[in-house]
């Protein structure tokens, strides 16, 4: 049972426009949503993160959006550049569960 | 300030050994999760520590354990060996004692079991 969804396997977008990343959970009880991006052979590096109780959480070229009741989030990144070209996970958990359920990845290539 | 520290960053080892893996987290950080990375099943936990004390577990057999000391850092031991469990392991720190924070990852140990 996959609770965290990433639909798109992979994404190509042009340098200077907007990466826009999707992600959709099924659990309600998620209240805590992040944003990793990673290279291959390191580890994921945290971009940005954002709580239930807002909608949005801009960090310089990254934004996150959350929509509650579509339980849906995303990771808008602008402009993007060709050292964005990673995968990028989306991650969720809930309060006392000490654990994050990860998406499967989302490949993003920034073209020059 | 140094980041998670996770050794050896690479390691064969043949089916039905065991191997044990090590995490030091970052300096302050209590909090240290352990996660599996596959091709095909993206990072699936296996469990976390705070203060010695395992708080969850995913879903992994028994012969997959992990123990925290009292300077935080941590080890994660896989018994008998099979083919499916080369993976990247990796360790994440946080500082907070819930979950509602970032956790910072390591470099991973990548496992090859042949």
């Amino acid at each position: 049972d996959q609770q965290v969804k990433q639909n798109s396997p992979s994404l190509s977008v042009q340098e200077g426009r907007i990466s826009i990343l999707n992600c959709d959970y099924t659990n309600s009880m998620f209240d805590y949503f992040l944003w990793y991006k990673k290279y291959p052979a390191e580890g994921p590096t945290f971009l940005i993160s954002i709580s239930s109780i807002k909608d949005k959480n801009e960090d310089g070229r990254f934004t996150v959006f959350l929509n509650k009741s579509a339980k849906h989030l995303s990771l808008h990144i602008v402009p993007s550049q060709p050292g964005d070209s990673a995968v990028y996970f989306c991650a969720a958990t809930g309060s006392g569960t000490y654990k994050y359920i990860f998406g499967t990845g989302t490949r993003l290539k920034v073209l020059a | 300030k140094a980041g998670v520290t996770q050794t050896p960053r690479y390691l064969i080892k043949t089916r039905g050994q065991q191997v044990t893996l090590s995490c030091s987290p970052i300096s302050g950080h209590r909090s240290v999760s352990w996660y599996q990375q596959t091709p095909g099943q993206g990072l699936q936990f296996l469990f976390e520590y705070f203060s010695e004390t395992q708080r969850n577990k995913g879903n992994f057999p028994g012969r997959f354990s992990g123990r925290q000391f009292s300077n935080s850092r941590s080890e994660m031991n896989v018994s008998t060996l099979e083919l499916g469990d080369s993976a990247l392991y990796l360790c994440a720190s946080s500082s907070q004692s819930g979950t509602n924070t970032e956790a910072f990852f390591g470099q991973g140990t990548r496992l090859t079991v042949v």
